[in-house]
């Protein structure tokens, strides 16, 4: 099955600088790659998501980019702010159109300081 | 408004003792997801179904059950608690189609086994 590594565990960054987290995948067939924020206490929501024909996506601070030849994927964010802290998880799946589950990385607390 | 409710939010029980978490969504997914979530292991998936009567597992099914009778719930099943199946539960269901196939998740249960 699918195997999905994150890294860092813990990141902290300074207010306004970026922040980088990087996941890794077993299965050459994954073809969806979303990421997933979760504020503490509340359940995990979509951010930001990419396909395997696509090598970059962006939305307004966020961006992701995909290396289908290396089987990684990178969540990045822009003039980081407060409301940014919280845990990021990266994703995978075969989804074909449809979708059997997402694999999970193990989260990456992001910690924005003042 | 569309949403995933997940019953009960909140549960204490003893190990043994028969119980089940509801999950109902009323956007007409036909695919629908359990995980749980537990600290430095991130969200692992527990089953999947991708229609109605079709259910799979996801990859740690052991202990649990689901069933899926109607496109609109996807009940867990735990036939005999132990306390390692405490933790955070969250039921998902996933829109698929065009670019993206978003994964609504409900707001989650905390189970504690004792």
């Amino acid at each position: 099955g699918e195997n999905v590594e994150q890294h860092p565990s813990t990141l902290s960054v300074q207010e306004g600088d970026s922040a980088v987290i990087k996941c890794t995948y077993s299965d050459s067939a994954s073809n969806y790659f979303p990421w997933y924020k979760q504020e503490l206490g509340k359940r995990p929501q979509l951010i930001i998501d990419i396909r395997s024909n696509v090598g970059e996506k962006k939305d307004q601070r966020i961006a992701v980019t995909l290396n289908k030849t290396a089987k990684h994927f990178s969540l990045h964010i822009t003039e980081t702010q407060p409301e940014d802290s919280a845990v990021y998880f990266c994703a995978a799946s075969y989804s074909g159109g449809g979708a059997d589950g997402l694999t999970f990385g193990k989260g990456t607390h992001l910690i924005i300081q003042p | 408004e569309a949403q995933v409710t997940q019953n009960p939010r909140y549960l204490i029980t003893v190990t043994g003792k028969k119980l089940t978490v509801t999950c109902s969504q009323n956007m007409n997914h036909e695919y629908m997801s359990w995980y749980r979530q537990d600290p430095g292991l991130g969200l692992r998936q527990i089953y999947y179904s991708m229609n109605v009567e079709v259910t799979d597992k996801g990859d740690v099914p052991e202990g649990y059950k689901v069933s899926r009778k109607e496109k609109r719930n996807f009940p867990l099943i735990l036939e005999s608690p132990s306390p390692n199946q405490t933790s955070l539960y969250f039921c998902a269901s996933t829109r698929t189609g065009g670019d993206t196939d978003t994964q609504y998740f409900g707001p989650g249960t905390r189970l504690t086994v004792l």
